[in-house]
């Protein structure tokens, strides 16, 4: 079993869709979650970063962290064709990105 | 400012040989992580390095080896390359080992291994 795991899709939504994207994980030692975009052929780029269980907003993109069921979500409202692209959640028990485990990446195609 | 830098870009080597990729972070980053993306995959942690110590070392064999410079630029090497090397190897760079926000990610070197 892997520590993160991730639904591939691909995912398929109209522009304007609430889009969820969502993580589990087995490693009750986690605390650090992020959320990552990665476009084709580039490096990822770091959307969200959380401590612990709750949430985090910024702009469109809201983070949640539940521990206690080891899951963690990415929701982009008002979603725009320039939001295709995979998108990989992460973890890791210690700060400063130390030993990140990432999950499989789940792409997100926005359909004008 | 200029991001995290990678080079090279792409390489082709063949089996058995070795393999050496930089990484320049961002001016002021002291940390430097290396990850490996196989097709399809998420990145798979291999090191990484704050302040020219090894702070962190994913599941990869002893081919894997990486250092990093006084000015906090870094190289990973990759010994008796097999097949199975080829991926994108990707750097990031990041500002300090606490609960640091800043993370950012080089464009990464594209190995293929025949």
């Amino acid at each position: 079993q892997k520590e993160v795991e991730q639904d591939p899709g691909p995912l398929s939504v109209p522009e304007g869709a609430i889009v969820s994207l969502n993580c589990t994980y087995s490693n009750s030692a986690f605390q650090y979650f992020m959320w990552y975009r990665q476009y084709s052929r580039k490096g990822p780029e770091l959307l969200m970063y959380t401590y612990s269980s709750g949430n985090k907003e910024d702009g469109r993109f809201t983070a949640q962290v539940d521990k206690s069921s080891k899951y963690i979500s990415l929701f982009i409202r008002d979603s725009q064709p320039s939001d295709s692209a995979t998108y990989l959640c992460a973890t890791t028990s210690f700060g400063g990105y130390q030993k990140v485990t990432f999950g499989t990446g789940t792409k997100l195609q926005v359909i004008p | 400012d200029a991001g995290v830098t990678q080079s090279p870009t792409h390489l082709i080597k063949t089996r058995g040989q070795q393999v050496t990729l930089r990484c320049s972070p961002i001016s002021g980053h002291k940390s430097v992580s290396w990850y490996q993306q196989v097709l399809g995959q998420g990145p798979q942690f291999i090191f990484q390095y704050y302040e020219k110590e090894e702070r962190g070392r994913g599941n990869f064999p002893d081919r894997f080896s990486a250092r990093q410079f006084p000015n906090y630029s870094s190289e990973l090497n990759v010994n008796a390359l097999l097949l199975g090397d080829s991926a994108l190897y990707l750097c990031a760079s990041s500002y300090s080992r606490g609960r640091s926000t800043e993370q950012y990610f080089g464009p990464g070197t594209r190995l293929t291994v025949t």
